[in-house]
């Protein structure tokens, strides 16, 4: 298996509402991230896992919670989202995470939050 | 931190000619330069990707240049075709756990 998998493809959710977003991969990879991107910018890098363990976390509010249960998953947990949250989050994994590391990436969950 | 930056941000081509898209890169210990290809709605892709210690590299229709003096990279996508038409972003890594991107550049091959 050579694919990074994210579910759902899209998610539509209120301020109060509270929602999770699935990552898996069974690559054997042991780093995982979370981006977000808006239209037609790049990617800008939220949380990196590295070895199930928290490694950076690029000052994104409170609201995005992640979480590695184990090597094959990461979710993010959201909630109180605000409208400006709605974008594209993508999720990638590498081998290890260390210099020269590709980074591949999952097809997105689209959310929109009204 | 690293900055790269991305030229040009739009480019129209007709279908069979060459594209160049450039990038520069600010920390030199960079030492990883992937490119990614993002066509609408889909997820990024790596498409190649060249290690600080090779010049060039070929891949078919595509190549990437590193001129590590003068801290830029370049893609070049001969004999275009429709399905090349997509945004392209270019990326500086020197942890790995960190990619910088480019602000992408929207490629469009005209039939």
């Amino acid at each position: 298996d050579t694919e990074v998998t994210q579910t759902p493809k899209h998610l539509v959710m209120g301020m109060t509402n509270k929602k999770s977003l699935k990552c898996e991969q069974h690559m054997g990879h042991r780093a995982m991230y979370w981006y977000k991107q808006k239209a037609k910018k790049p990617p800008e890098l939220m949380f990196v896992y590295s070895y199930e363990k928290l490694s950076i976390n690029e000052s994104v509010p409170s609201r995005f919670s992640p979480e590695c249960p184990n090597s094959s998953l990461l979710n993010l947990h959201l909630h109180a989202l605000q409208p400006e949250d709605s974008a594209l989050y993508l999720c990638a994994s590498s081998q290890v995470g260390k210099a020269g590391d590709t980074q591949y990436f999952g097809p997105g969950t689209r959310l929109t939050v009204l | 931190g690293e900055n790269v930056e991305q030229h040009p941000s739009t480019l129209s081509v007709q279908e069979g000619d060459s594209a160049v898209i450039k990038c520069t890169y600010s920390d030199s210990a960079s030492n990883y330069f992937p490119w990614y290809k993002q066509e609408l709605g889909k997820r990024p892709q790596l498409i190649i990707d060249i290690r600080s210690n090779v010049g060039e590299k070929k891949d078919q229709r595509i190549a990437v240049t590193l001129n590590k003096t003068a801290k830029h990279f370049s893609l070049h996508i001969t004999e275009t075709q429709p399905e090349d038409s997509a945004v392209y972003f270019c990326a500086a890594s020197r942890t790995g756990n960190q990619f910088y991107f480019g602000t992408g550049t929207s490629l469009t091959v005209i039939p």
